[in-house]
């Protein structure tokens, strides 16, 4: 039972590189979100998606793109790596509970460093 | 500005007590709370929700929510040393459906001395 998972677990980026943050899942749930842990911080979403096909901005885009071509898979895309990008990047997915839908399955997460 | 506010800690309670973790938060118009926790270097896992005015209990998790004082609290009976972790809460601002309005606060890490 895989869940959430997320490669690299690590990786280390020279400003203005770019790289793919990979992220599927295999309980066919319809959400997905990226989110992103600064040190001693919550959690705050970059992108989302409800649907295969559907994406949307989250609080913090600026600098990633995402994309859904598939149920299973929403990878994150840095085009432009720059410092204020280092962090934690949780993918996570979910479905619709009581009405409610939140992010309930995470992955172990990608620490990213931008040097 | 959308904010949700936990007391960072360390909150410290012996094993077998009572540890309560509180969270306000700015919308009154708010639905939905929840309760992550996440352990050092680990992800975060959902514990519970509640979104009725009261008490939701799940175990030895109690969620309190007073939505007039904009408070919601995380009650853990008998704690355990297991439960040492970092506990973030989060607050959907708006719709209960919406996908995109849920926010977190910074967290507060508990210790459970044995």
């Amino acid at each position: 039972n895989a869940g959430v998972t997320q490669t690299p677990k690590f990786r280390i980026l020279k400003i203005g590189q770019s790289m793919t943050l990979q992220c599927t899942q295999d309980m066919n749930h319809n959400y997905m979100y990226w989110y992103r842990q600064d040190p001693g911080m919550g959690l705050k979403l970059i992108y989302y998606s409800v649907g295969a096909g559907i994406t949307d901005k989250g609080e913090v885009p600026n600098g990633y793109n995402v994309s859904r071509s598939t149920t299973e898979d929403f990878p994150l895309r840095l085009e432009l790596a720059a410092p204020s990008q280092t962090s934690v990047y949780f993918c996570a997915s979910g479905q619709t509970r009581d009405r409610v839908n939140q992010p309930q399955h995470f992955g172990d997460g990608t620490r990213l460093s931008i040097l | 500005q959308k904010e949700v506010e936990q007391n960072s800690g360390p909150l410290s309670v012996p094993e077998g007590a009572i540890a309560s973790l509180n969270c306000t938060y700015s919308d009154r118009g708010s639905q939905s709370f929840f309760w992550y926790r996440q352990y050092s270097g680990k992800s975060p896992e959902l514990i519970m929700f509640i979104y009725s005015n009261g008490d939701k209990e799940d175990g030895r998790f109690t969620a309190q929510l007073n939505k007039a004082s904009q408070y919601v609290s995380l009650l853990i009976r008998d704690s355990q040393p297991s439960d040492s972790a970092t506990y973030l809460c989060a607050v959907k601002f708006g719709t209960v459906s919406g996908a995109n309005n849920l926010f977190f606060g910074t967290g507060t890490r508990l210790t459970v001395i044995p």
